[in-house]
C-alpha cells in the first residue's frame, strides 16, 4: 500500500525559507505527479503546486514567485521550498499523489504543521 | 480562481441517517469534481472523483452526483466511522477546494 510522509522543520523564522520533503513508500516517484497543499488554521485547503520526475512544475499563481518543487528519485522523495515566509504561511502542509488528468488526489500524507514565528 | 462553496459547514446527524452535502462551483467545472474525507490528524482520503466515480475500497453507502456547478455527496446510512470532515475539490482549472463540512454526532 502506497504511503506518503511529510517531514521538515516545524518552526521557520520570518523571511527565511520553508523546506519540506515527502517520502513515498510502496510506490515510485518516477511516475505520476506529486503535489503540495496547505491548510492555514481555520481555513480551507490551498494547492501550492505539483510536479513530476523530469517534468515542469506547475505552481499556484499566488505562490509562483516563492515556490520551488523538485523530485529526487534516488531517495524516492519530492520536496517543496517556499522563500520569504511570513506568518501567513503558517499552516498544515500535506503532500499527495496525482495520477493525472481526470483523477482525484491520493494517497495523501497526514500533514505537518509549520509555524512561522520569530 | 474557481470558488467552491460547501453547505452546510457543520451537520449534526445520527447513525443510520441519510446525509447530503452540497458543493457549488462559481463557474462550471463539468464533471471534474472530487470528494474527500478527513479525520483529525489524519491524511485526507479520496472517496469519489469525476463527480460520481467511487474509489476502490470506499463503501457503497457513499455516492456522488452532479455536473456543471452543483454537486452532492450522499451517505445513505451514516456509520460511526463516517463522522469526519468532508470537502470537495474542482480540478478543471488548477485545483481549488471547498471549506469543508464537519459531520458530527447529534
Amino acid at each position: 500500500q502506497e504511503q506518503l510522509q511529510e517531514s521538515g522543520p516545524g518552526l521557520v523564522i520570518p523571511s527565511e525559507t520553508l523546506s519540506l520533503t515527502c517520502t513515498v513508500s510502496g510506490g515510485s516517484v518516477s511516475t505520476h505527479y506529486w503535489g503540495w497543499f496547505r491548510q492555514p488554521p481555520g481555513k480551507g485547503l490551498e494547492c501550492i503546486g505539483y510536479t513530476s520526475n523530469g517534468g515542469r512544475a506547475v505552481y499556484n499563481p499566488s505562490l509562483q514567485s516563492r515556490a520551488t518543487m523538485s523530485v529526487d528519485t534516488s531517495k524516492n522523495q519530492f520536496s517543496v521550498k517556499l522563500t520569504s515566509v511570513t506568518a501567513a504561511d503558517t499552516a498544515v502542509y500535506h503532500c499527495a499523489k496525482w495520477r493525472g488528468y481526470g483523477f482525484g488526489l491520493g494517497p495523501w500524507g497526514q500533514g505537518t504543521l509549520v509555524t512561522v514565528s520569530s | 480562481d474557481i470558488q467552491m462553496t460547501q453547505s452546510p459547514s457543520t451537520l449534526s446527524a445520527s447513525v443510520g441517517d441519510r446525509v447530503t452535502i452540497t458543493c457549488r462551483a462559481s463557474q462550471s467545472v463539468s464533471g471534474w469534481l472530487a470528494w474527500y474525507q478527513q479525520k483529525p490528524g489524519k491524511a485526507p482520503k479520496l472517496l469519489i472523483d469525476k463527480a460520481s466515480t467511487l474509489q476502490s475500497g470506499v463503501p457503497s453507502r457513499f455516492s456522488g452526483s452532479g455536473s456543471g456547478t452543483d454537486f452532492t455527496l450522499t451517505i445513505s446510512s451514516l456509520q460511526p466511522d463516517d463522522f469526519a470532515t468532508y470537502f470537495c475539490q474542482q480540478y478543471i482549472a488548477f485545483w481549488t477546494f471547498g471549506q469543508g463540512t464537519k459531520v458530527e454526532i447529534k
